[in-house]
């Protein structure tokens, strides 16, 4: 199965926001709601950020949001700050695994 | 606070094999699917399979399927994954992460590297 498609960088400056892409087919992110994203800092154990498509774990902050519309998912993170430049990946269910996105490398200005 | 500890990575020729294991901690590992994820180097996240909370259901990426078995012994709060027959192409970090709500993966380890290479 192929990985869903991401943009593979975005930037912003501090304050900005951003909004990165998640793009699937019906037989994954468009079938069903269950799209999460990750982040990923070097050296360090992914972050869950969104789950469910748009549900925020606890602790994590209301700056980032997440959204679907057909088989499109996206992530946004408003009032960009320094510590949200990190690679961000989706992940969608599918009946027999999950995939990833190619993932975003997100270049805070 | 949960915990997610992997080990057994190393350097092993190819068509060898390895086990890694997950040992849990600050949950009720009993009631949780958990997951295998993997990153090769310089390349995005690939998930590679997944054991139901108690261990009834596994299901595998296609890279895998054939070569890698996940299996889990609840007593001792740890998930294994034998793999056999590596490839260079395995050669990844692998991560353990634990299933969250709905279908997502609500908390990871720090990994354990994994080098196939003669």
């Amino acid at each position: 199965q192929s990985a869903l498609t991401q943009p593979a960088s975005v930037s912003g400056s501090p304050g900005q926001s951003i909004t990165i892409s998640c793009t699937g087919t019906s037989s994954d992110v468009g079938g069903y709601d269950f799209v999460s994203w990750y982040q990923l800092h070097p050296g360090k154990a992914p972050r869950l950020m969104i789950y469910d498509v748009s549900n925020r774990p606890s602790g994590v902050s209301n700056r980032f949001s997440g959204s679907k519309s057909g088989n499109t998912a996206s992530l946004t993170i408003s009032g960009l700050q320094a510590e949200d430049e990190a690679d961000y990946y989706c992940s969608s269910f599918t009946l027999t695994s999950t995939i990833f996105g190619g993932g975003t490398k997100l270049t805070v200005l | 606070q949960v915990q997610l500890v992997e080990s057994g990575g190393g350097v092993v020729q190819p068509g060898r094999s390895l086990r890694l294991s997950c040992a849990a901690s600050g949950f009720t590992f009993s009631s949780y699917d958990i997951h295998w994820v993997r990153q090769a180097p310089g390349k995005g996240l690939e998930w590679v399979t997944v054991i139901s909370y108690d261990g009834s259901n596994k299901y595998y990426a296609d890279s895998v399927k054939g070569r890698f078995t996940i299996s889990r012994d609840n007593s001792k709060d740890t998930v294994y994954l034998q793999m056999n027959s590596l490839r260079a192409e395995d050669t990844a970090v692998y991560y353990c992460a634990k299933g969250g709500s709905g279908w997502c993966m609500d908390a990871w380890g720090q990994g354990t590297t994994v080098t196939v290479s003669s």
